[in-house]
């Protein structure tokens, strides 16, 4: 398996673009989370999904950043009007229930917002 | 409310020396606790959890974390640290019933050649 894919790796874009980070999870892992980490704010849950549904999104700082999943394959975090202070790596990551094994994390996407 | 506490934010040690990077938790009810490795430019692994049975549960390259109830502490140690140990290393509570993780800031571990 190549593990949890996250494209693009790094995206650079412009204050009040639309931004959609991607996410391939491992085949069979049923749960599926997007974190943010920062230098001030260290890692943060943003929203988890649980068999395609969304469970907690209570970390998603605001309207402006929304999260799907479509099917058990794919996930989707966008940012509609991306802000500067937005700028962070964005993880994805995956395990089978509740993560008793551990969660695989993919490699992030670098997001600069400038 | 649930939490965990990394005291350190850098721990430096000489290879060869043991390693300690602590971590305590502030929970109710039992915790599931992890702990979790970041090598540069990379995405978060795994490396052990305790969840029941002993107190001292070992891991992958070579760490080991020990449980101490009576101190909510979940220390990570190693007996020789090696230079290519120098990552950030993450302590994570899950709750008991719950989905996610809840992730300490990170300690940043160096070890001096």
């Amino acid at each position: 398996d190549a593990g949890v894919i996250q494209s693009p790796r790094h995206e650079v874009t412009e204050m009040g673009q639309e931004v959609t980070l991607r996410c391939k999870p491992i085949s069979g892992h049923n749960s599926l989370f997007w974190y943010r980490q920062t230098m001030m704010r260290g890692l943060e849950l943003l929203i988890y999904f649980n068999n395609n549904v969304p469970i907690d999104d209570s970390g998603m700082p605001e309207d402006r950043f929304s999260a799907k999943m479509p099917n058990a394959s794919f996930s989707t975090l966008k940012i509609q009007p991306s802000e500067p202070r937005d700028s962070a790596v964005y993880f994805c990551a995956s395990t089978w229930g509740r993560g008793d094994y551990g969660y695989t994390f993919g490699s992030g996407t670098r997001l600069t917002v400038v | 409310a649930q939490s965990v506490a990394q005291p350190e934010d850098q721990v430096n040690v000489a290879e060869g020396n043991p390693l300690t990077v602590k971590c305590t938790y502030s929970v109710s009810g039992n915790p599931y606790l992890f702990w979790y490795v970041q090598y540069p430019n990379r995405g978060l692994q795994f490396l052990l959890k305790y969840i029941t049975g002993d107190n001292l549960v070992k891991g992958s390259y070579g760490f080991e974390a020990e449980f101490n109830k009576s101190q909510t502490s979940f220390h990570l140690k190693k007996p020789s640290a090696l230079v290519s140990d120098s990552a950030l290393y993450f302590c994570a509570v899950r709750l008991t019933g719950a989905n996610n993780l809840f992730f300490g800031t990170g300690t940043r571990l160096t070890v001096i050649p």
